[in-house]
């Protein structure tokens, strides 16, 4: 089946200490996104990348860091800079098409908690 | 000027009720507009979706009204089930700019 698989489900982590969340799809699409969901807060863009090897800030970058060296993969890394970084983390991926705008596809979230 | 506001925050109905879910927006760039359902642990997942040239939207129990000129949508949901108490997501999205509501929560009591 494709889809988006992220891992781990629940992450704990000491203050002080970064973390690496993982993402992975096979959906063969060109865009993928990290996601911040707070209670209350909606969902909050926090890197984007439509290609390989490129990627950009969203509204909520500062602390966090993304790399995209594969299609596939978009590791989110959460540095010891977040001040605040307990929280459910969402990936996404999309296709990119001329003109028409495209659902995003949801992974099932890793859940950090930071203490 | 890029915010979506959502309304209600909660919401709960009985079975077989039509729960309103509406969604505002100033950015008249904006030309896409989904909602998403989400489950507990879950990731959110796309119920319906529609453009700004069409007034409405139906998928089986799930109708969107769109109202340009207002800049204005909601989400009804027909004859409401207990399987669809989830948190409801409102979006609107000009180029790569995607933003989301900040969700209802439907309680849907049997």
């Amino acid at each position: 089946d494709g889809g988006i698989t992220q891992s781990p489900k629940y992450l704990f982590r000491k203050e002080g200490q970064n973390v690496t969340l993982s993402c992975e799809q096979n959906l063969n699409h060109d865009a993928m996104y990290w996601y911040r969901q707070d209670p209350g807060q909606g969902l909050r863009l926090i890197y984007y990348s439509q290609i390989v090897n490129d990627f950009q800030k969203g509204d909520i970058a500062e602390g966090y860091s993304v790399s995209r060296e594969k299609k596939e993969s978009f590791p989110l890394t959460v540095t010891s800079a977040q001040k605040n970084p307990t929280a459910f983390y969402l990936c996404a991926s999309s296709t990119i098409r001329q003109g028409l705008n495209s659902p995003l596809h949801f992974g099932n979230g890793t859940r950090l908690t930071v203490t | 000027q890029q915010q979506v506001k959502q309304s209600p925050q909660s919401l709960i109905v009985q079975k077989g009720g039509i729960p309103i879910i509406n969604c505002a927006y100033e950015n008249t760039a904006f030309d896409y507009f989904p909602w998403y359902q989400q489950f507990p642990g879950k990731g959110p997942a796309l119920l319906i979706a529609i453009r700004p040239d069409v007034s409405e939207k139906k998928e089986g129990r799930f109708t969107i009204s769109f109202n340009k000129s207002a800049k204005q949508f909601s989400l009804h949901i027909m004859d409401s089930q207990p399987g669809d108490s989830a948190t409801y997501f409102c979006a609107a999205q000009a180029g790569t700019a995607l933003i989301f509501g900040k969700g209802t929560t439907l309680s849907v009591s049997s």
